[in-house]
């Protein structure tokens, strides 16, 4: 596609569940990112893939959290034994990758918005 | 660790006022600094895109700068119109790789 795409762009599940955000970048784009944004704050990052592997895990706030891109193209952001304090948008960005010359523009998805009740 | 600031986290101006948005960073070993535009409930729109050996960038009305060695940022506005009510936020980008760390937003409300 065009842009960055993200789903589901809504999901409300219970304390407990298992959940998981999948992430299709712009194509041609070997960098993509995922970031977490609650109400009123600016985006805090989770962690950055440069093809296939994590180059950047640091954000990641804990162990139920964990994310793979397993063919170098689309990821998926995965949450274990979900909290009320995960209720967040989760944004997925793509850019070219880091080396290659290009500018490091990011370009962001529209958000997949979790409601943990 | 980079740390960003944005001032003021919100600002209400009347139709047609210029205006300037404030972004402050701590690390001035940046590689780039972006500008980006939020609508309510939507993602994030890139405006203008700052390379660490660039001082401005203009697109339309708005006019970016960035001084690395003050750590500092803004964004100007002209003739700003109720159109342009969203969150921006400026977020900087290190040098290893290109992960950004974002500053808090300033929410702009432009009133008719």
């Amino acid at each position: 596609g065009a842009g960055v795409s993200q789903t589901p762009s809504n999901k409300v599940t219970e304390k407990g569940k298992y959940v998981e955000l999948r992430c299709d970048p712009i194509s041609g784009h070997t960098a993509l990112y995922w970031y977490r944004q609650s109400l009123g704050q600016g985006p805090e990052f989770l962690i950055y893939f440069q093809g296939t592997g994590a180059a950047d895990d640091s954000g990641l706030p804990n162990d139920r959290f964990f994310a793979v891109r397993p063919e170098g193209s689309v990821s998926t952001l995965k949450i274990q034994r979900t909290e009320r304090g995960d209720s967040a948008v989760y944004l997925c960005a793509s850019s070219l990758g880091a080396g290659q010359g290009n500018t490091g523009e990011l370009f962001f998805g529209e958000g997949s918005r979790l409601t943990v009740l | 660790k980079q740390e960003v600031t944005q001032i003021p986290a919100a600002l209400s101006v009347p139709e047609g006022e210029n205006l300037v948005l404030n972004c402050s960073f701590t690390d001035s070993a940046i590689y780039n600094l972006q500008w980006f535009r939020q609508d309510p409930g939507k993602g994030l729109t890139s405006l203008l895109l700052i390379q660490s050996s660039q001082r401005e960038q203009t697109s339309g009305r708005l006019n970016a700068s960035l001084d690395k060695s003050s750590g500092r940022s803004t964004l100007y506005i002209a003739a700003s119109q109720p159109g342009d009510s969203a969150t921006y936020l400026c977020a900087a980008t290190h040098n290893a790789g290109n992960m950004l760390t974002f500053g808090g937003g300033t929410r702009l409300m432009v009133k008719p």
